[in-house]
């Protein structure tokens, strides 16, 4: 179990340039999250994936913003044309499935990205 | 929409102390609440999970209750040490959501000085 892992760990991108970010979860978890973090505040719900599907996305989630899971194993998170206010931590989690019940949320470092 | 909030923002203790930081929830349909710590600028690490159907959980100098009923929780650290400097989330997974997300406050931020 070598935990969540998310790259890069810092992004600096100038207005209206896209960027991406990888997630990769803990190997056996079917689960994976997104959440983001801006300063001072608890971290915010995006989007989530089960396997390959992604079953849920949040009002925060702009069509500027896309996430894929491929595999269903790690996932990317795309943000086209980036704003000054899109600058924010960016982190992944990941849990197993169970029915009905949730479980731990094991979650990455983050990436941290600066729009200027 | 569950709602979470967090009380206080920050605390300094001195080191030795035991101390309580507060959370509380406005919808009390929830599968469980976590506790997590957060360093500067890094990600978060869980602490203590509560299922809804359980009061509490101890881990080491730590130990979480909930109420469910009256939508508070609290985290007990007893004997504080320099090394629990950190801030301090706690997060519901509400049944009304889908039980697909974690709905998080906005942190209590300890310092615990020698």
């Amino acid at each position: 179990d070598t935990g969540v892992s998310q790259n890069p760990r810092h992004k600096i991108t100038k207005r209206g340039q896209n960027v991406t970010f990888r997630c990769d979860p803990i190997s056996e978890h079917n689960r994976l999250y997104w959440y983001r973090q801006t300063l001072g505040q608890g971290p915010e719900f995006l989007t989530y994936f089960q396997n390959e599907a992604q079953l849920e996305k949040s009002r925060l989630l702009s069509d500027r913003f896309s996430a894929e899971r491929p595999k269903g194993s790690f996932s990317t998170l795309e943000i086209q044309r980036t704003e000054q206010g899109d600058s924010a931590m960016y982190l992944c989690a990941s849990s197993k499935d169970r029915f009905k019940s949730t479980d731990t949320q094991y979650f990455g470092p983050g990436t941290r990205l600066t729009v200027l | 929409k569950q709602e979470v909030t967090q009380i206080p923002a920050a605390l300094s203790v001195p080191e030795g102390e035991n101390l309580v930081l507060n959370c509380s929830f406005t919808d009390s349909a929830i599968y469980n609440l976590q506790w997590f710590r957060q360093d500067p600028g890094k990600g978060l690490t869980s602490l203590l999970l509560i299922q809804s159907s359980q009061r509490e959980q101890t881990s080491g100098r730590l130990n979480a209750s909930l109420d469910k009923s009256s939508g508070r929780s609290t985290l007990y650290i007893a004997a504080s040490q320099p090394g629990d400097s950190a801030t301090y989330l706690c997060a519901v997974t509400s049944i009304t959501g889908g039980g697909n997300k974690l709905t998080f406050g906005t942190g209590t931020q300890l310092k615990v000085e020698l």
